[in-house]
């Protein structure tokens, strides 16, 4: 599986949006990209995942540059609760399994 | 989201006595379970890969007679820590991926359970 490169740290007004940058330049065609995010003492969460279109859910929304080659997730609408480890992660489908890198810990104030 | 519960959550032992941790997929059949494991400032590192029925596989480094793992049924999948040590004290954190009642590739994570062996 490919591998990504994220910032260790982002901060983030309460409100604001908040938009975490991933670069996975090697990325080959049939992976996909998942982002998960770890609350401190919490399993990680899962949050959005994309192949190549755009993507929003509840939660998030993920822009895939066309390339491929980076992506950026967004919160819209950043709170507290929103503070977390956030990991940009580059998956087979099929049988592979998530390698969890160091991921950029997301602090939001208020 | 998809639920997978842990239990316990928290468990303190003796060193050398054996601890067994479940993991269980709530509202969806996981065909393949994962047990991972997370020390202090570090990140997730992959123990073991399970499919239902099927032995484990283990990563490199990792003993499989030391981390029991049994994924006898497609909703449960338990970890025992056999002889714990105080080395073993760490954040198990189980994850299961399903085929039946949700998307097959998303992996989803437990809440974890803190071990820590005196």
């Amino acid at each position: 599986d490919a591998k990504t490169t994220q910032p260790p740290s982002m901060d983030c007004a309460e409100g604001r949006a908040a938009n975490l940058p991933c670069n996975h330049s090697t990325i080959s065609g049939n992976e996909y990209v998942y982002w998960y995010r770890q609350i401190h003492s919490q399993g990680p969460q899962y949050i959005i995942h994309g192949l190549k279109n755009n993507e929003t859910n509840e939660m998030a929304s993920l822009i895939i540059t066309e390339d491929r080659k980076s992506s950026t997730l967004i919160l819209p609408h950043a709170t507290l609760r929103d503070t977390a480890v956030y990991y940009c992660i580059v998956r087979n489908s099929g049988y592979s399994t998530l390698t969890f890198g160091k991921g950029t810990m997301l602090l939001v104030s208020p | 989201g998809a639920v997978v519960s842990q239990h316990p959550s928290r468990v303190i032992c003796k060193s050398g006595t054996s601890v067994k941790i479940e993991c269980r997929s709530l509202d969806f059949q996981a065909t393949t379970m994962f047990w991972y494991r997370q020390f202090p400032k570090q990140s997730l590192m992959l123990m073991a890969t399970s499919n239902e029925g099927s032995k484990a596989t283990y990563e490199q480094g990792v003993e499989k007679d030391k981390f029991l793992i049994n994924h006898a049924s497609l909703t449960l999948s338990t970890l025992t820590v056999t002889s714990a040590h105080p080395e073993d004290s760490s954040f198990y954190i189980c994850s299961a991926r399903g085929g039946i009642g949700r998307d097959t590739d998303t992996q989803y994570f437990g809440p974890g359970t803190r071990l820590t062996v005196l």
